[in-house]
């Protein structure tokens, strides 16, 4: 998992609630990834910033928000919006925006009671 | 639209034998291609990384190939170990987009006694 880091590991929501899940490195990397996995499909990109106070959408916005005011932390937010927030959340990050490899942190497991 | 299909789904392999895992892309301009182990509820894990030139790259008991002719990938594993229980993820970039990464759905390995 290299230096990067997500908490909660196991998070329970409620139908209507915001919860925010936590991503941090210490690898000084420029970009930070946010991806969402569910049971037997690819990774997907939810959001990515390539610098400090700037992200971009991917392929699933929709019903999440980002913020990236530190260069060490890129915290999730999954909004009400989401009709189907239940699954496993990555955190990844890669020295720049380029070709280098992305290091994922160990994840956190999203459950909506 | 880039793809990445992985075959098999899953498999099922006894203690000490070797197996093969499938990759097949359709990313276009071709960048680089990676596998990535994840142990279930961990972060995917580096194991290889291949460009265009490059057909085949070893990491201990793993050994991925890549043709990059016939757009195909394969990792193969050697004298199998139960650690090597997981999922194996192929990951193909694109030279027109930046760090934005393909994944394919995974195999999931399970390596009995």
């Amino acid at each position: 998992d290299g230096g990067i880091t997500q908490s909660p590991k196991y998070l329970f929501r409620k139908e209507g609630q915001n919860v925010t899940l936590s991503c941090e490195q210490n690898l000084n990397h420029d970009a930070m990834y946010w991806y969402r996995q569910d049971p037997g499909q690819g990774l997907r990109l939810i959001y990515y910033s390539q610098i400090v106070n700037d992200f971009q959408k991917g392929d699933i916005a929709e019903g999440y928000s980002v913020s990236r005011e530190k260069k060490e932390s890129f915290p999730l937010t999954v909004t009400s919006a989401q009709k189907n927030p239940t699954a496993f959340y990555l955190c990844a990050s890669s020295p720049s925006d380029g070709y280098n490899e992305q290091f994922f942190g160990p994840g956190t497991r999203l459950t909506v009671l | 639209k880039n793809q990445v299909e992985q075959s098999p789904q899953s498999l099922i392999i006894l203690e000490g034998k070797n197996c093969t895992l499938q990759c097949n892309y359709t990313v276009s301009p071709f960048s680089n291609l990676r596998w990535y182990k994840q142990d279930t509820g961990r972060g995917p894990v580096s194991l290889t990384i291949m460009t265009f030139s490059e057909n085949t790259k070893s990491n201990g008991r793993y050994t991925a190939t890549l043709d990059a002719d016939t757009k195909q990938s394969s990792l193969h594993i050697t004298a199998s170990q139960l650690s090597d229980s997981a999922s194996y993820i192929c990951v193909v970039s694109a030279n027109n987009a930046g760090n934005m990464l393909t994944f394919g759905g995974g195999t999931r390995l399970m390596v009995k006694p």
